[in-house]
């Protein structure tokens, strides 16, 4: 059981928008920054958002982070075949002194 | 260009040891807190525990705290995980991750490629 709340999985079409929700407490999204990583198959996760809502360089602009309480957001517009892939929300909780993870969402482009 | 290079995975029996080892290169080691991060297999990321900078600050996940040991050699600019007493439950994928900025704990912009640990008898 993960402390952060993720949807198993989404779907869309290549070219639309999809959203994955990422919910959790005080104690840590409510407190700390949010981050979002991209998990291609048999690869390590790449970072995709820190800080809320930045994006590394070499991330494309159709990918967004935005926090609001105790809920992040990760969307993605103009899918793309290439995006399927594991997402991961992250954060720190101040009362386990732990990072902690979501459980996932694989993203599937029909 | 950043590089984190893991290695000391493998098979062992419950009860056992392994350590790992991140070699990493590219960046100012000794500036920025490290983590391990692992994924058992078909399952989501855990985080297993970091270090701070200088490596007086250790942090642990309840599930690890007691069993594992991280520490750090910033001459050598590589990150270890000691794991004693391991269980059938630590077999994962065990990532090095290297935070975003100075002093965070929890943000990790590159990470290494991973390495297998298999615990079964």
């Amino acid at each position: 059981q993960s402390v952060l709340t993720q949807p198993p999985s989404v779907s869309a079409a290549p070219g639309q928008r999809v959203t994955i929700s990422c919910s959790g407490t005080t104690s840590n999204i409510g407190n700390n920054y949010v981050s979002w990583y991209q998990q291609l198959p048999g690869t390590a996760p790449k970072l995709l958002i820190y800080d809320n809502n930045k994006r590394p360089s070499g991330i494309p602009d159709r990918f967004s982070g935005s926090k609001s309480g105790t809920s992040a957001t990760l969307g993605i517009t103009g899918l793309q075949t290439g995006d399927e892939a594991d997402y991961y929300c992250g954060t720190w909780d101040d009362g386990l002194r732990a990072g902690v993870f979501g459980g996932g969402t694989k993203l599937t482009v029909l | 260009e950043v590089q984190l290079l893991e290695s000391g995975g493998g098979l062992v029996q419950p009860g056992g040891s392994l350590r790992l080892s991140c070699v990493t290169s590219g960046f100012t080691f000794s500036n920025y807190v490290m983590s391990w991060v692992r994924q058992a297999p078909g399952k989501g990321l855990e985080w297993v525990s970091g270090i701070s900078d200088s490596g007086g600050s250790t942090l642990y996940a309840d599930s690890v705290k007691g069993r594992f040991s991280i520490s750090r050699d910033n001459l050598q600019d590589t990150l270890y995980l000691q794991m004693n007493s391991l269980r059938v439950d630590d077999t994962a994928v065990y990532y090095c991750a290297k935070s975003s900025r100075l002093l965070e704990w929890y943000q990790y912009d590159y990470w290494g490629q991973g390495t297998l640990v298999t615990v079964s008898s």
